[in-house]
């Protein structure tokens, strides 16, 4: 079974609104953690947001934020009053306790921003 | 400014040759991972590292091996390159331990074309 899905190849969002990317996950582990990156045309992977599985409240970081849902084991990723700049493949990731060190992502999704 | 550094940005190479993808990473990172990103697909693993001279296959090994004798580096290997291995790749460093801080830190990638 895909350990994480991102349901969504393609995303268009008005400049300066909000938009939602999906991410679902599997696991049978109690403890894990998710990850969301971004990567520009340029290639490079910037790594957004995280949620630990025992973390109460969702994450937060500037204008990223993270819906985690975990009875239904969904992770998905909020950007508030989308740039231009936000154009850009995102990709959901998980690490899960018995995996050790190692990630596991998902397909991505393909986010364009329309000025 | 931390940096996992990829030899390469673009590279061509013929059917059969032997191709060595290098990345090499200043953080002291145990941790080292190669994936190959394509469309639809994200990024899958091929192999990782814990340490020098240990390795343990991803899940798509095949056609595939590394070498990491000092800790800083962590060499892909395509012993005979084939089509079907045109790709992204991409190197990944990570440390011990657990939480947002414990995450990839990502080359800039290599676009490998093989004709």
């Amino acid at each position: 079974a895909q350990k994480i899905t991102q349901t969504q190849p393609g995303m268009f969002v008005q400049e300066k609104e909000a938009v939602t990317l999906d991410c679902t996950y599997d696991t049978s582990d109690q403890s894990y953690g998710l990850f969301w990156y971004k990567q520009p045309s340029s290639g490079e992977m910037i790594f957004l947001i995280y949620q630990g599985s025992y973390d109460e409240q969702n994450a937060t970081e500037g204008r990223y934020s993270l819906n985690f849902q975990k009875a239904r084991k969904s992770a998905n990723l909020v950007i508030s009053a989308s740039q231009l700049g936000d154009s850009a493949m995102y990709f959901c990731a998980m690490r899960e306790e018995t995996s050790g060190s190692r990630l596991t992502f998902g397909e991505g999704t393909q986010l364009t921003v329309n000025p | 400014d931390v940096k996992v550094t990829q030899s390469s940005r673009y590279l061509v190479k013929r059917t059969g040759e032997k191709v060595f993808l290098e990345c090499v990473q200043d953080m002291d990172h145990e941790n080292m991972f190669w994936y190959r990103q394509d469309p639809g697909l994200g990024l899958r693993l091929i192999y990782f590292s814990y340490d020098v001279k240990m390795k343990e296959k991803g899940d798509i090994p095949e056609g595939y091996s590394v070498s990491r004798e000092k800790k800083e580096r962590f060499s892909l290997i395509l012993e005979s390159a084939s089509t079907n291995q045109t790709s992204m790749y991409l190197c990944a460093s990570s440390s011990l331990g657990w939480g947002a801080g414990y995450g990839y830190t990502f080359g800039s990638g290599t676009r490998l074309t093989v004709v």
